[in-house]
């Protein structure tokens, strides 16, 4: 099986600052790679599909990168809305996986 | 709109079944695959199932594989998730999601899952 190794865990940062959170594939996934959004007691919602593109809605703020193997989602001008847990996904191959989360937190 | 909502879920016994459903709506759901995502309480997202737009191809992980099957009733645009023997570390959200080109673009809100004695 693929594994994600998503990091950090938690992070905590004040509006208008920028964050990137990462997710480490243990083999090449081709760009195969999305970002979920998930806020307390909701479903998860797609941002970002194939590493970098993304989805029709998503404000501005959001984007993703790709290097190797190590796939990075940076949120810009940190908005009080962005509170929530980020989870990344490859669908590569089966089973598709999952990181375990980055929970961030604002000031 | 595109518009997923599961149901069927509640309180088990181990070794119980128990049936979810997933109705769409919005979409053409014939000519799309279907994955099952699972939520255990305060932790990350598991896939447990994808089925292809005509139901002729179903994936599982090995930890519900023989468990869990899943199917869609497409004259319905309604997915299901029959899931037997359940356990206790089977307890989480359930979700449904549309997979569109191996990402999910659209989920529905969850059905919950207790399996206890």
């Amino acid at each position: 099986d693929i594994q994600m190794t998503q990091s950090p865990a938690s992070l905590s940062a004040s509006l208008g600052e920028t964050v990137t959170i990462e997710c480490l594939a243990s083999e090449d996934i081709y760009s195969n790679l999305a970002w979920y959004q998930q806020k307390p007691g909701k479903s998860p919602q797609l941002l970002i599909y194939d590493a970098s593109s993304l989805q029709d809605g998503v404000p501005s703020r959001f984007s993703g990168s790709e290097s190797g193997t190590q796939y990075s989602l940076e949120i810009n001008s940190l908005q009080s809305e962005d509170a929530a847990t980020y989870f990344c996904q490859q669908h590569h191959d089966y089973p598709n996986t999952f990181g375990a989360g980055t929970k961030l937190e604002l000031k | 709109e595109v518009q997923l909502v599961e149901s069927g879920g509640g309180l088990v016994q181990p070794g119980s079944p128990l049936k979810l459903s997933c109705a769409a709506s919005g979409f053409t759901f014939s000519s799309n695959w279907l994955n099952w995502i699972r939520q255990a309480p305060g932790k990350g997202l598991e896939w447990v199932a994808s089925i292809n737009p005509d139901g002729s191809s179903t994936y599982y992980p090995d930890t519900v594989k023989g468990r869990f099957v899943v199917s869609k009733d497409n004259a319905k645009n309604t997915g299901y998730l029959q899931m037997n023997n359940l356990r206790s570390e089977d307890t989480a959200m359930y979700y449904c999601a549309r997979r569109l080109w191996g990402v999910m673009d659209a989920w529905g809100q969850g059905a919950s899952v207790t399996v206890s004695s």
